[in-house]
């Protein structure tokens, strides 16, 4: 597709539940990271891949918090027995090469609500 | 992480220029000075980028100072359509992951 695509665009859990979150990257992108974004505040990094490898974790709040992307280009984000504070909109970016000359395009993002 | 200071708001009117200030004393001469903006209900997007000499693309101008211990975002003609939180980011060289690290950005209010 033209974009990043982020799945659901919503999504409502209770306390407790197990979630799923994916993202599709701009085809051919190496890169992809996840970002965590609370109301009012900016993004916070969550994970970083280069194609399947996931060379930086540093960011996930917890090992409730696991993310995968086996083949190099679809990635999901999984936040297991969810609580309250994990309520946010987590984004996701892809971008072509590593580099400081080319932007990331970000998705839309998913808005977890733990109720 | 070099750190930015931004305004946390900003208000302007429609069709006037825009001029959206950064600040990061602490820059290093390899970081790069990038500025994403983030509509409502949207990811954040890439607006320009510079290293040390002012930039203009068709969305907007970033002027840098001489020093690098400040930059500007410029908005030339505002539209409803600018109204946006804008985050200034420092960059470096490329060396391994590339994770962006935001503040908490300017909310830009643009006024019909």
């Amino acid at each position: 597709g033209a974009g990043v695509s982020q799945s659901p665009r919503y999504k409502v859990a209770k306390r407790g539940q197990d979630v799923a979150l994916r993202c599709d990257p701009i085809s051919g992108h190496v890169s992809l990271f996840w970002y965590q974004q609370a109301l009012g505040q900016g993004p916070e990094f969550l994970t970083y891949f280069q194609n399947e490898a996931q060379l930086d974790k540093s960011g996930l709040p917890s090992d409730r918090f696991f993310a995968e992307r086996p083949e190099g280009s679809v990635s999901t984000l999984k936040i297991q027995r969810t609580q309250q504070e994990d309520s946010a909109v987590y984004l996701c970016a892809s971008s072509l090469v590593l580099g400081t000359d080319y932007g990331y395009t970000f998705g839309s993002g998913t808005r977890l609500t733990v109720v | 992480d070099a750190k930015t200071t931004q305004p946390n708001s900003m208000e302007s009117n429609e069709e006037e220029p825009v001029h959206l200030p950064c600040n990061h004393s602490t820059i290093s001469g390899t970081d790069y000075i990038h500025w994403y903006r983030q509509l409502p209900s949207q990811g954040p997007e890439y607006v320009i980028h510079g290293l040390t000499s002012n930039v203009n693309n068709r969305m907007a101008s970033l002027a840098i100072a001489e020093d690098r211990k400040s930059s500007t975002l410029i908005l030339h003609r505002a539209t409803l359509r600018d109204a946006a939180v804008y985050y200034c980011i420092l960059r470096p060289l490329p060396q391994g992951a590339q994770k962006l690290v935001f503040g908490q950005g300017t909310r830009l209010t643009i006024n019909p």
